[in-house]
């Protein structure tokens, strides 16, 4: 079984201001790690993902995430939030040679407060 | 390109009622996925398509759902005899898995409303 934790109903943070979305994850093998981020009445946009190598992974807006294997953790990061950042963000998980589904965590609403 | 695009947007219907949600993949992508969205929650696995045929249902939450992708493009989402509690945001993805590790993009989903 694959499974996700995203602890944090909601993340308030100031215009400017780093941001830090947490995310730890359960798989039985090697993981394939995804954030996505949900604007209102929007589908999923994929922002970044861990599949090997690096464990710092960067992606799109300026976000990035940090793969820690002994933490079973991937949290995304972004140095300075935006007031356009606010939307609501999945943390999501897949096995290596598992099946292709992904298994969502629950999200997280990020509020960045100008 | 374009993305992956699903039609209706909205559907509202009556308990009891049969509905089909349309799914129009990324060209050239060969895998097609499903996910269930309810209110407050992430999506929830429903099926999965590699080309025409569905290599995972299992996320199916009874035989009231069925999925096909008859020419291995476009697939629609079945549903007979709804319910309140189908009431839930329906997302397709589709990927290009030209190996493991291929990212699945997804639509803007279909609203539905079972009244």
């Amino acid at each position: 079984a694959q499974s996700v934790a995203q602890p944090e109903d909601q993340v308030n943070v100031a215009e400017g201001n780093p941001l830090t979305v947490k995310c730890t994850y359960s798989v039985s093998g090697n993981p394939y790690l995804f954030w996505y981020v949900q604007y209102p009445n929007r589908g999923l946009q994929f922002l970044l993902k861990y599949i090997t190598g690096d464990n710092l992974v960067k992606g799109s807006y300026g976000f990035e995430a940090e793969f820690n294997k002994s933490q079973t953790s991937f949290h995304l990061k972004k140095p300075s939030a935006l007031v356009s950042d606010s939307a609501l963000y999945f943390c999501a998980v897949r096995v290596y040679r598992g099946n292709n589904r992904l298994a969502f965590g629950k999200g997280n609403q990020v509020v960045v407060i100008p | 390109g374009a993305g992956v695009s699903q039609t209706p947007s909205n559907k509202v219907t009556e308990k009891g009622k049969y509905v089909e949600l349309r799914c129009d993949p990324i060209s050239g992508h060969t895998a097609l996925y499903w996910y269930r969205q309810s209110l407050g929650q992430g999506p929830e696995f429903l099926i999965y398509f590699q080309g025409t045929g569905a290599a995972d249902d299992s996320g199916l939450p009874n035989d009231r759902f069925f999925a096909v992708r008859p020419e291995g493009s476009v697939s629609t989402l079945k549903i007979q005899r709804t319910e309140r509690g189908d009431s839930a945001v329906y997302l397709c993805a589709s990927s290009s898995p030209t190996s493991s590790t291929d990212t699945q993009y997804f639509g803007p989903g279909t609203r539905l409303t079972v009244l």
